[in-house]
């Protein structure tokens, strides 16, 4: 059974920081994976999505990157800005189904 | 700008009655998905659709729940008798799903309250 977790669980940095976010999942037979974000009482923005082909895909000031064989995914956000704070969430696609299946999530604060 | 749009934002119901979410997809996209996000299980898959046709429906208490795709501009997410366990954020996405590549959209939610 799929399973896939995030480290931190919460994370608050200054502004200006560089940033990793860590996603992690067991069965690395998996097709896509997104990152997206999530702000309090709002749906899920897709931010990036990386197929199973793929090794990173970037958007402005983020980048991901994939490494299927040891199951990890790294969001980088470069140069964080308050406007960053939400809730990061990754979710992988398996070749057996098309449903998603989600991490936690990192809580991320970005305070000026 | 293409959206997911789901109705109603908020419904507070009192146990015992009915329930039903409507959701409109991305036009174009051929599979359309209902799930629940609570704090304790987090974003969990209930059904969904390719083409209309129901794919998957396993993660959903059948008893209670069903979803159904009248048309392709429509999607619905029905509880009855609901219950208070089931309140909970219910979020329809949508994506044009292929082999090898599967992006998902997500509407804003249908937060709903049981009491």
């Amino acid at each position: 059974k799929q399973e896939v977790t995030q480290i931190p669980a919460a994370l608050s940095v200054p502004e200006g920081e560089n940033l990793v976010l860590n996603c992690s999942f067991t069965d690395s037979a998996i097709y896509n994976l997104q990152w997206f974000r999530q702000d309090p009482g709002k749906g899920l923005t897709s931010l990036l999505l990386i197929q199973s082909s793929q090794r990173e895909q970037t958007s402005g000031r983020l980048n991901a990157s994939l490494d299927k064989s040891s199951g990890r995914s790294t969001l980088y956000i470069a140069a964080s800005q308050p406007g960053d704070s939400a809730t990061y969430l990754c979710a992988v696609s398996t070749y057996n189904t098309d449903k998603l299946i989600f991490g936690t999530g990192t809580r991320l604060q970005v305070f000026p | 700008d293409a959206r997911v749009t789901q109705t109603p934002r908020h419904k507070v119901t009192e146990m015992g009655q009915e329930v039903t979410m409507r959701c409109q997809p991305i036009l174009g996209h051929n599979t359309v998905f209902w799930y629940r996000q609570t704090m304790m299980q987090g974003l969990e898959l209930l059904a969904y659709f390719r083409n209309r046709a129901p794919l998957d429906d396993s993660g959903m208490p059948k008893d209670r729940f069903s979803a159904e795709m009248p048309d392709a501009t429509l999607a619905t997410l029905k509880i009855q008798p609901s219950e208070p366990r089931d309140s909970a954020v219910y979020f329809c996405a949508s994506g044009l799903i292929s082999s090898g590549y599967n992006e998902q959209f997500f509407g804003p939610g249908t937060r709903l309250t049981v009491l």
